[in-house]
């Protein structure tokens, strides 16, 4: 079965904090793929990184930045000197079949 | 490239009614999905268009739903007699035939069933 937990429903941090948002994941396939989505108070979804299973490589864009373990089946993410923009709702997901399957979610808070 | 469109973006319905909403993804994208979010939730997949053939549909997509892509462009999804267990935003995305995976969403229409 493919599932994902997001385990921190809330995160509350000052301007300027670094902020890591967990994501782990379970699957029995060998090759899929993960991704993380913002969700602002607009409501629409924004792309933001995939990654598939066999590159684990972490990527860097910008203030944001991504730590793939396949050891751990962790996917998580960083946002550098977090500013009041990033206050979102931020969702990982895994590719289950045609589908993503989305964790719960964490919702980001960044306050001046 | 004008994104995925969905329409209406709010709909307020009273039980018992039916109501369609649509969806335009990005042109020239052949795969398009139907999620739906309820409050503190992540979206849950309901069903899966590859052109006008619907491929995959969730559990969660009971008889009084339906969903078409009559011509592989846009998609309608229905709901019969409605309940208040439908409340929720109903999100709509595409994907393009050149490979990837990354889904690209609509805004989304927020149903709420009085």
């Amino acid at each position: 079965a493919q599932k994902v937990t997001q385990a921190q429903t809330e995160i509350s941090v000052v301007e300027k904090e670094d902020v890591t948002l967990d994501c782990v994941y379970e699957t029995r396939d060998t090759t899929y793929y993960l991704f993380w989505y913002k969700q602002p108070p607009s409501g629409e979804l924004v792309f933001l990184i995939r990654r598939n299973s066999f590159d684990e490589q972490n990527e860097i864009s910008g203030r944001y930045s991504w730590n793939f373990q396949k050891s751990t089946s962790s996917f998580n993410f960083t946002i550098t000197a977090s500013q009041v923009v990033d206050s979102a709702v931020y969702f990982c997901a895994l590719v289950s079949g045609y589908a993503l399957n989305f964790g719960k979610g964490t919702s980001l808070l960044v306050t001046p | 490239d004008t994104g995925v469109s969905q329409d209406p973006r709010h709909k307020i319905t009273k039980r018992g009614q039916n109501v369609t909403f649509r969806c335009d993804p990005i042109s020239e994208h052949n795969r398009l999905y139907w999620y739906r979010q309820t409050l503190g939730q992540g979206p849950e997949f309901l069903t899966y268009f590859q052109n006008e053939a619907q491929l995959e549909k969730s559990r969660l997509l009971s008889d009084r739903f339906s969903a078409e892509r009559p011509k592989g462009s846009f998609s309608t999804l229905e709901i019969q007699r409605t309940e208040q267990g439908d409340s929720a935003m109903y999100l709509c995305a595409s994907i393009g035939s050149g490979g990837g995976y990354e889904q690209f969403f609509g805004p989304g229409t927020r149903l709420t069933v009085l």
